[in-house]
């Protein structure tokens, strides 16, 4: 079975804080982890993958494979980053080869003035 | 620009009334997905289609079906829609490119049932 905890609902931080999102998971295979968001009345979309050691928008995520987490990152908190942000977790399910993807409950990320 | 579009944005139904949400896509993927997300909820993976093949999550209730006509368009069908079916509705598609198997949403349709 595969799960994705993110313990926090809301996460409220200052303009300049830095953020940390939280994000464990449980997979008994090698994940493809991602982090998803969602602002305000947009539809959900893909910000990074870990497989991509990307930085998107002042984020980067590191998969921790020992601690089993997968945490969003960003040094500095702006008022723009505000949404909801998801973590998801893609492994091997189904028929064919196929991924599925397993989300977790989302936190929200209210960056104050 | 391709997307993925969804059709209605908001729709009411009534208790026991069937009611069909629809699902485009402009970027020829081979992979679609429903997804069905209730407040401050993940979004829970009903069934997908990879081409032509149906796949249904062990926990999907029968009260809810899925048509793929073409490679182009996905429709949920629920026949007997009850309260707790309320929710949002989410489309996805994606096309396996090595191992990532990244997501395009649809902007969802809303689900009320009176």
């Amino acid at each position: 079975a595969q799960r994705v905890t993110q313990p926090e609902k809301l996460l409220s931080v200052f303009k300049g804080a830095p953020v940390e999102l939280k994000c464990n998971y449980s997979y008994s295979g090698s994940p493809e982890l991602f982090w998803y968001v969602q602002y305000s009345r947009q539809r959900l979309q893909l910000l990074l993958r870990h497989i991509s050691r990307e930085s998107i928008k002042g984020f980067t995520a590191d998969l921790n494979k020992g601690e089993t987490s997968f945490h969003l990152k960003k040094p500095f908190a702006q008022e723009e980053d505000s949404a909801m942000y998801y973590c998801a977790l893609s492994g091997l399910g189904g028929s064919g080869g196929y991924q599925k993807v397993t989300f977790g409950t989302g936190t929200k990320l209210q960056v104050i003035p | 620009d391709a997307m993925v579009i969804q059709n209605p944005r908001y729709q009411v139904t009534q208790f026991g009334k069937p009611v069909t949400l629809s699902c485009s896509q402009t970027l020829n993927h081979n992979v679609m997905y429903w997804y069905q997300q209730k407040s401050s909820q993940a979004p829970k993976l009903l069934f997908h289609y990879y081409d032509k093949d149906f796949n249904n999550e062990a926990d999907t209730p029968d009260n809810f079906q899925s048509r793929r006509p073409n490679t182009s368009f996905c429709f949920l069908d629920i026949r007997s829609p009850g309260l707790g079916d309320a929710a949002m509705y989410l489309c996805a598609t994606s096309s396996p490119s090595g191992f990532t198997y990244e997501q395009y949403f649809g902007p969802g349709t809303r689900l009320t049932v009176t």
